[in-house]
């Protein structure tokens, strides 16, 4: 079965940048469109970006664009999440999901989630 | 990238019908069948509901249904659980080639 589990996340200080990663199993990984998706802490769901099966394509929301990096390692089945200049904003549970497809389809398969903390 | 607008609570008790709607525009609801609801559980990763505005994936229980008028999608929970008891969140495909996400509802099952 699909298992996607998040790593990296922990505290980190205002302008400070941090990598998440997520191992996928379970399903061809290189097959698939993969998203990241956080959640403030009391929040709603926030969309952050995506990556196409092949990294052909990444797109972002307008809240990180600039700042985050969508990638991927299918050598290694993982996804990452490069986040730069962060925020107290970007404090969030952050979590991977895979898509149904190869390219921009939504948000399926989801793992446990990784928090980062942005604080001094 | 405004996030679509959803009731902030809903309630019914075991065995009645609730209908939760997501509003958006014609950039994304109203302009893509690719509308989907999430159930999220305290504490838990969302879980996939319906997708493409009226599928229910592999498991999912037919009690949950979705449809589509204009810029509004609805989820409707039939025969209402204590189970169905969670927070409730739409997603929609949009014209800049980005995600959004409602801000979700909170269910309550009397």
């Amino acid at each position: 079965q699909v298992q996607l589990v998040e790593s990296g996340g922990g505290v980190v200080q205002p302008g400070r940048s941090l990598r998440l990663s997520c191992a996928a199993s379970g399903f061809t990984f290189s097959s698939y469109g993969m998203h990241w998706v956080r959640q403030a802490p009391g929040k709603g769901l926030e969309w952050v970006a995506i990556i196409w099966y092949d990294g052909s394509n990444k797109y972002y929301s307008d809240s990180v664009k600039g700042r985050f990096i969508i990638s991927r390692d299918d050598s290694k089945n993982t996804l990452y999440l490069q986040m730069n200049s962060l925020r107290a904003e970007d404090t969030a549970v952050y979590y991977c999901a895979r898509g149904d497809y190869g390219g921009n389809s939504r948000p399926h398969h989801w793992g446990q989630g990784t928090l980062v903390t942005v604080s001094s | 990238q405004s996030a679509l607008t959803q009731p902030a609570s809903v309630s019914g008790s075991p065995g009645q019908s609730i209908t939760i709607s997501c509003t958006g525009t014609s950039s994304d609801v109203g302009g893509y069948n690719y509308v989907s609801w999430y159930q999220q559980h305290p504490g838990k990763a969302p879980k996939l509901m319906i997708f493409d505005v009226s599928n229910r994936p592999s498991g999912v229980s037919n009690r949950f249904s979705g449809s589509k008028s204009g810029n509004t999608a609805s989820l409707t929970i039939s025969g209402l659980q204590a189970e169905d008891e969670a927070d409730y969140y739409c997603s929609s495909y949009t014209s800049s080639t980005t995600w959004v996400f409602g801000g979700g509802t909170k269910l309550t099952v009397l």
